[in-house]
């Protein structure tokens, strides 16, 4: 089956410092691969995704990318601020159908 | 900007009962989904939906599992008989098919259930 890794499980970080969190996905046929934040007890929120034909993409203080040839992609979070502490999930979509495949999680600490 | 939503937030059962979880995709949205999240644990596929009929499912989604779009907005999930290990938040998703199944899955508040 699909197979999805996160690394780090954990990140601490000061305030201002960045963030980089790495997704590896075993599912050669995925073409879609978003990012999800979840803060304690709320849904998952989508903050970025890339599609498989571009390698990079940014929205303000985050940015995403594609090694599709390598089989993984990645967060970064520039500028971080408290308020991104959160859990960060990737969650390739499976290639075969239309369902997410989540990784474990990453626990971002931002102190201040 | 419009939101998926679910009801009840929290649902109370006693084992071997039987629940329906509900929720109102986003209303132009084609592509339903439910995914459940045990405490402290990542996200897990259930089932996605679209056309009327379910696209795919998980290991999880057994003959316990039905999941039923009864009118133009609603979208529910029965387990018929609730086992301990169901107690989870669960999860319902919806996204647009604008560029077929890769599109972006928008996701619920989700209903936090407990099974006693």
């Amino acid at each position: 089956g699909e197979n999805v890794e996160q690394h780090p499980s954990t990140l601490s970080v000061q305030e201002g410092d960045s963030a980089v969190i790495k997704c590896t996905y075993s599912d050669s046929a995925s073409n879609y691969f978003p990012w999800y934040k979840q803060e304690l007890g709320k849904r998952p929120q989508l903050i970025i995704d890339i599609r498989s034909n571009v390698g990079e993409k940014k929205d303000q203080r985050i940015a995403v990318t594609l090694n599709k040839t390598a089989k993984h992609f990645s967060l970064h979070i520039t500028e971080t601020q408290p308020e991104d502490s959160a859990v960060y999930f990737c969650a390739p979509l499976s290639g075969g159908y239309n369902k997410l495949i989540f990784g474990a999680g990453t626990r971002l600490a931002v102190h201040p | 900007e419009p939101e998926v939503t679910q009801t009840p937030s929290h649902q109370v059962t006693q084992m071997g009962q039987e629940v329906i979880l509900h929720c109102v995709p986003i209303s132009n949205h084609l592509y339903f989904y439910w995914y459940r999240q045990i405490l402290g644990q990542k996200v897990e596929f259930l089932v996605s939906f679209y056309n009327n009929e379910i696209s795919e499912k998980s290991e999880i989604f057994d003959d316990q599992f039905s999941v039923e779009r009864p009118d133009g907005s609603n979208f529910t999930l029965k387990i018929r008989s609730t086992k301990l290990e169901d107690s989870a938040m669960y999860f319902c998703a919806s996204g647009s098919g604008t560029s077929g199944p890769h599109n972006e899955q928008f996701f619920g508040p989700g209903t936090r259930l407990t099974v006693l």
